[in-house]
């Protein structure tokens, strides 16, 4: 597609309940990037891909925390037995690999636990 | 990768021309300087970036000092929809852990 695609764009969730958030990145863009921001809070990096690859996932807040991608596109977040404490905007980004690549944004999951 | 040093807010009449600094002092020589914005928590949108020579698209313009160690982003005609949060990143693309700090929140002042 045109840009980064995420869904659902809003989802409101009873704690205890597992979500799923989808992130649909820029066609040809190896690497992605998830991050959470919390109301009136900056962007807390999560997790990022290098193909479906996650090198690094001490970013992830807890072990409900889960992230893969498959095929080099797709990803999806994960969280478990979700807390109010989840309550956020899930964003997720991507970009080609090289020094000088830029980095788009999806519009985010708004994500509400009650 | 190099961290970045903003002032957490900044007022600009409408109209003017807004300057927003970074501090990039430990910025090796490869690393790029990259701004965004962000408002009410929509994703943040890319604005323009560049490595050692100023840039200019038709958002705004780069200014970048000759040592590298600073940046300013100028958007030359503010308006009331330029409101927003502006991060200048610089990403060290190798290990891929993009961290953005807390920007500058800029106000448009009618």
């Amino acid at each position: 597609g045109a840009g980064v695609s995420q869904s659902p764009s809003n989802k409101v969730t009873e704690k205890g309940k597992d979500v799923e958030l989808r992130c649909d990145p820029i066609s040809g863009h190896t690497a992605l990037y998830w991050y959470r921001q919390s109301l009136g809070q900056g962007l807390e990096f999560l997790i990022y891909f290098q193909g479906n690859s996650a090198p690094d996932k001490s970013g992830l807040p807890s072990d409900r925390f889960s992230a893969e991608r498959t095929g080099g596109s797709v990803s999806t977040l994960t969280i478990q037995r979700t807390q109010q404490e989840d309550s956020a905007v899930y964003l997720c980004a991507s970009r080609l690999t090289g020094g000088g690549n830029t980095i788009y944004f999806g519009e985010g999951s708004w994500l509400t636990v009650v | 990768d190099a961290k970045t040093t903003q002032p957490p807010s900044m007022d600009c009449a409408e109209g003017r021309a807004a300057n927003l600094p970074c501090n990039h002092s430990t910025i090796s020589g490869n690393e790029y300087v990259y701004w965004y914005r962000q408002i009410h928590s929509q994703g943040p949108q890319y604005i323009i970036h560049g490595l050692k020579n100023n840039e200019t698209n038709e958002m705004a313009s780069l200014i970048i000092t000759e040592d590298r160690k600073s940046s300013t982003l100028i958007l030359p005609h503010a308006t009331l929809r330029d409101t927003a949060v502006y991060y200048c990143i610089v990403p060290f693309f190798r290990d891929d852990k993009i961290i953005f700090g807390k920007g500058t929140r800029l106000h448009i002042l009618p």
